[in-house]
């Protein structure tokens, strides 16, 4: 079975603060996918990134970056200097890999809240 | 401009009464899917199709219904027999093949009163 687990449920920081949000996965697959979803307060989910088991590699995008961890079966996302359009619920989610089978597993989601 | 949409945004019915949601994308993906997100929650998988005129349920599909005749649409109908349906429904599609990301529409928002 697969499982991700998001033990932040909400995070209130300050205009420009750094902040970190937590991703912990479970899976019995070799080859899986794990992903980083954005939902403002409008509703549409907006894809953010997608990493493959094999590439461990971290990942910056612009104030964005992305520390993946097999080790700890973690996947973390840091904003830095964050703004107040960062304000969303963010979703961590797995997928296995290979087959047909391409289900997402969601996490419950951290509430992010910038205040000016 | 490529997308996906969902219409409407805010839809209310009256309990007992079947409600049909729309989902449509163009942008030539094979596959499709619907979700229910409650407040608090992750994101839960009611059906998926990964071509036309084939779905397969997903973790909660009792009192809903899909078709999928067409690549660009894939409806999804509450049913009464669903007992909690308020909620944000949100319909994905993908490529449906090898290094897959599932892109979202805006949702919509079904009350039932």
């Amino acid at each position: 079975a697969q499982k991700v687990t998001q033990a932040q449920t909400e995070i209130s920081v300050v205009e420009k603060e750094d902040v970190t949000l937590d991703c912990v996965y479970e899976t019995r697959d070799t080859t899986y996918y794990l992903f980083w979803y954005k939902q403002p307060p409008s509703g549409e989910l907006v894809f953010l990134i997608r990493r493959n088991s094999f590439d461990e590699q971290n990942e910056i995008s612009g104030r964005y970056s992305w520390n993946f961890q097999k080790s700890t079966s973690s996947f973390n996302f840091t904003i830095t200097a964050s703004q107040v359009v960062d304000s969303a619920v963010y979703f961590c989610a797995l997928r296995r890999g290979g087959g047909s089978n391409y289900k997402l597993t969601f996490g419950k989601g951290t509430l992010l809240t910038v205040n000016p | 401009d490529g997308g996906i949409t969902q219409s409407p945004k805010y839809l209310f019915r009256k309990e007992g009464q079947n409600v049909t949601l729309s989902c449509e994308q163009n942008l030539n993906h094979d596959a499709m899917y619907w979700y229910r997100q409650d407040p608090g929650q992750g994101l839960r998988l009611i059906y998926y199709s990964q071509i036309v005129n084939d779905f397969q349920k997903g973790d909660i599909a009792e009192g809903y219904s899909v078709s999928r005749e067409k690549k660009e649409s894939f409806p999804l109908t509450v049913t009464s027999a669903q007992k909690n349906p308020t909620a944000f429904y949100l319909c994905a599609s993908s490529i449906g093949r090898g290094t897959d990301t599932q892109y979202f529409g805006p949702g919509t928002r079904l009350t039932v009163l």
